[in-house]
């Protein structure tokens, strides 16, 4: 029981632009803590994408774009690729008594 | 590059104690500027982390877990470990271990390892 929530699936066809919507709450996201976004390719370990709301690791492509706005985060992938179809995850921190650190449910990304 | 690797037994027998280490090489445990965490992901399920601990020994853990688990580090040999007792089919997963970094106010995981599939059956 996920106390960050994401669509299960988000598609779109190569070239377009999907979003990823991440929903949390006051304890958490509407804290202020910073969202973390993991990709995780089939049959992999999660990777790093973005990190601190909306920054790239280095190699990660600016096609990948992340934000945050109250109790919400998105990540944004422009110009889709083959390759960008895998499994995200956003997470962040929580001061309730929930666990510290949180991710999401998940979202499979597929490219049609 | 720093680099992390799971290691441990593949299959445990409910009831028992799931034992892994990671090891972590291109870096020291020791540094600063990371701590060191474990996460888990049952077959076809999302991501759960399991706990956290910093070279000094200080650890945090998921509240729903913090009964049966205990995580501890091993300077002289650069690695930190998971004990998970009393498991369950539900304990069934890969475990990944993974480098934690500092953001603006809590850390993030920064490096993961492959992970390792742990099934628990008899």
């Amino acid at each position: 029981q996920s106390v960050l929530t994401q669509p299960p699936s988000v598609s779109g066809a190569p070239g377009q632009r999907v979003t990823i919507s991440c929903t949390g709450s006051s304890s958490n996201i509407g804290a202020g803590y910073d969202v973390h976004w993991y990709q995780q390719l089939p049959g992999t370990a999660p990777k790093l994408l973005i990190y601190g709301n909306s920054n790239r690791p280095s190699g990660v492509p600016d096609r990948f774009s992340g934000s945050k706005s109250g109790t919400s985060a998105s990540l944004a992938i422009s110009g889709l690729q083959a390759e960008d179809e895998a499994d995200y995850y956003c997470q962040s921190y929580d001061s309730s008594l929930s666990a510290l650190y949180v991710f999401g449910t998940g979202t499979k990304v597929t490219v049609l | 590059q720093l680099q992390l690797q799971e290691s441990g037994p593949g299959l445990v027998k409910p009831s028992e104690t799931l034992s892994l280490t990671c090891t972590v090489s291109g870096g020291s445990i020791s540094s600063s500027s990371y701590y060191w965490g474990w996460i888990r992901q049952p077959p076809g399920k999302g991501l759960e982390w399991i706990g956290s601990i910093y070279y000094s020994g200080s650890t945090y853990y998921n509240p729903s877990l913090k009964s049966r688990v205990t995580i501890s580090v091993d300077t002289s040999k650069n690695q930190f470990s998971l004990k998970l007792s009393s498991v369950t089919a539900a304990d069934t997963a890969v475990y990944y271990c993974s480098a934690m970094v500092r953001g603006v106010l809590v850390w993030y995981f920064d490096l993961w390892g492959r992970g390792t599939l742990v099934t628990v059956s008899s």
